[in-house]
């Protein structure tokens, strides 16, 4: 199916300490989306990588995409306690986003 | 401030009751979208529309209709809500090609 499917399922780590989630999906995209929950709430878009870009930088976020592999990875540097959250990708085609199930960020102080 | 407002926020419904759930958007975007969030399960789209005046369904569209109201409102409704329907729904808005989309805050809704 379309739809992105990160791993792991949970990640914890230290304060400080970098986190890398990763996402594969199965067709063809336009883009490829991160975004981030917060418990109880709503999804705030994160990044946006389009399928002829390879990698973009947002502050802490690097996301890389490799359209032959089908798979993307978002890297968090220097993790804070406020980044605790559930990160989705999502990809996008022809204006069907499908979401993944989520990775389960919990950084410790 | 800008965003898309989602109402009601919780909602209880016995099964075979109807109700609809509002979604205004107010970024003068073109599309807008309804999804579903189960546990582990991610987000599933339910319905979209792309334009006013045009309304598609998603991946799990069974039980539910949609409309297009005008560019800013898109609603969602059940005719005759199942527990299955038990759910947290987000709404969400975008400019196609232009970035990412912009959630509502969520309606968590029971049905008993």
């Amino acid at each position: 199916s379309q739809q992105g499917e990160e791993d792991p399922q949970a990640l914890s780590i230290q304060e400080g300490e970098n986190a890398t989630m990763n996402c594969s999906y199965k067709t063809s995209i336009n883009n490829l989306q991160w975004y981030r929950q917060n418990s109880g709430r709503g999804l705030v878009h994160l990044i946006l990588i389009r399928s002829n870009e390879r990698e973009k930088h947002s502050g802490r976020l690097r996301v890389t995409l490799d359209t032959s592999k089908k798979s993307s990875s978002l890297l968090i540097t220097a993790s804070r306690a406020a980044d605790t959250a559930s990160y989705f990708c999502a990809t996008d085609l022809n204006n069907d986003m499908r979401f993944g199930a989520g990775t389960r960020l919990t950084v410790k102080p | 401030n800008a965003g898309v407002t989602q109402t009601p926020k919780f909602q209880v419904l016995k099964t075979g009751q109807s109700m609809t759930l509002q979604c205004a958007q107010d970024m003068n975007h073109n599309s807008m979208y309804w999804y579903r969030q189960d546990p582990g399960m991610g987000l599933r789209l339910i319905y979209y529309s792309a334009s006013e005046g045009t309304t598609d369904k998603g991946e799990v569209p069974n039980g539910y209709n949609v409309s297009r109201l005008n560019k800013r409102e898109f609603s969602l409704r059940l005719e005759s809500a199942a527990p299955s329907q038990t759910s947290v729904y987000f709404c969400a808005s975008s400019e196609q090609g232009q970035g990412g989309y912009t959630f509502g805050s969520g309606t968590r809704l029971t049905v008993v």
